[in-house]
């Protein structure tokens, strides 16, 4: 079935690092695909989205592009903040779906030291 | 603009009870979904709800229910509670129209089963 796999945490940075987390999904067709942040305490907030190949999501300094041929949506950001510290989870929504169900992965801590 | 709203965000039950959650959604929504998320796990799909009736289901047994009501407001019930269902239980509206209806979540309420 649909299902996405991401890197495991924890992700420990200094401010102003480069950040990746990696992301591969597995569905049959053309899945939409997003990144959702969880602060502390909180739900899911999406962060951003791409719903066809090549296309690239992009919001609060972060980017990612839709790879069909290596099926992954991998997370960037060019230089991170102490406030970007969080639990990032990437999400596909199944191409033949008749509703907007999300599939996540597991996760990934990232920590952001000063 | 009140966003998606949970009740309560936090309950402590015991084995073999049985618990109601609560959710409203943002306004404007008509669609909400319910998701089961357990420690350092990413989100699970339980149910869709849209005019009033399951419109779709993961892979969680008939002791979950849940209900629309007219208002679009909607329940998730469980009986007979197992430990295993000791999780952080999500809500989230959207509107009707699948991909192009991102989904808005609330902050969860906290289940623990003792």
């Amino acid at each position: 079935g649909d299902s996405v796999t991401q890197m495991e945490g924890p992700v420990t940075l200094s401010e102003e690092a480069f950040l990746t987390i990696n992301c591969t999904y597995t569905a049959t067709g053309y899945p939409s695909l997003f990144w959702y942040v969880q602060y502390p305490g909180e739900g899911l907030q999406l962060l951003l989205k791409a719903t066809k190949a090549d296309d690239k999501g992009s919001n609060k300094g972060f980017e990612a592009t839709y790879r069909k041929e290596t099926t992954s949506f991998h997370l960037e950001k060019g230089s991170v903040q102490v406030s970007d510290s969080a639990v990032y989870f990437c999400a596909l929504t199944p191409p033949r779906g008749a509703t907007n169900k999300l599939i996540f992965g597991t996760g990934t801590l990232l920590a952001v030291q000063p | 603009d009140a966003g998606v709203t949970q009740s309560p965000t936090h309950l402590i039950k015991t084995r073999g009870q049985q618990v109601t959650l609560r959710c409203s959604p943002k306004s404007g929504h008509d669609t909400v979904s319910w998701y089961q998320q357990a420690l350092g796990q990413g989100p699970q799909f339980i149910f869709q709800y849209y005019e009033e009736e399951e419109r779709q289901r993961g892979n969680f047994p008939d002791r979950f229910s849940g209900h629309q009501f007219p208002n679009y407001s909607s329940e998730l019930n469980v009986n007979a509670l197992l430990l295993g269902d000791s999780a952080l239980y999500l809500c989230a509206s959207s509107l009707e129209g699948g991909l192009n209806s991102p989904l808005h979540f609330g902050n969860g309420t906290r289940l623990t089963v003792t």
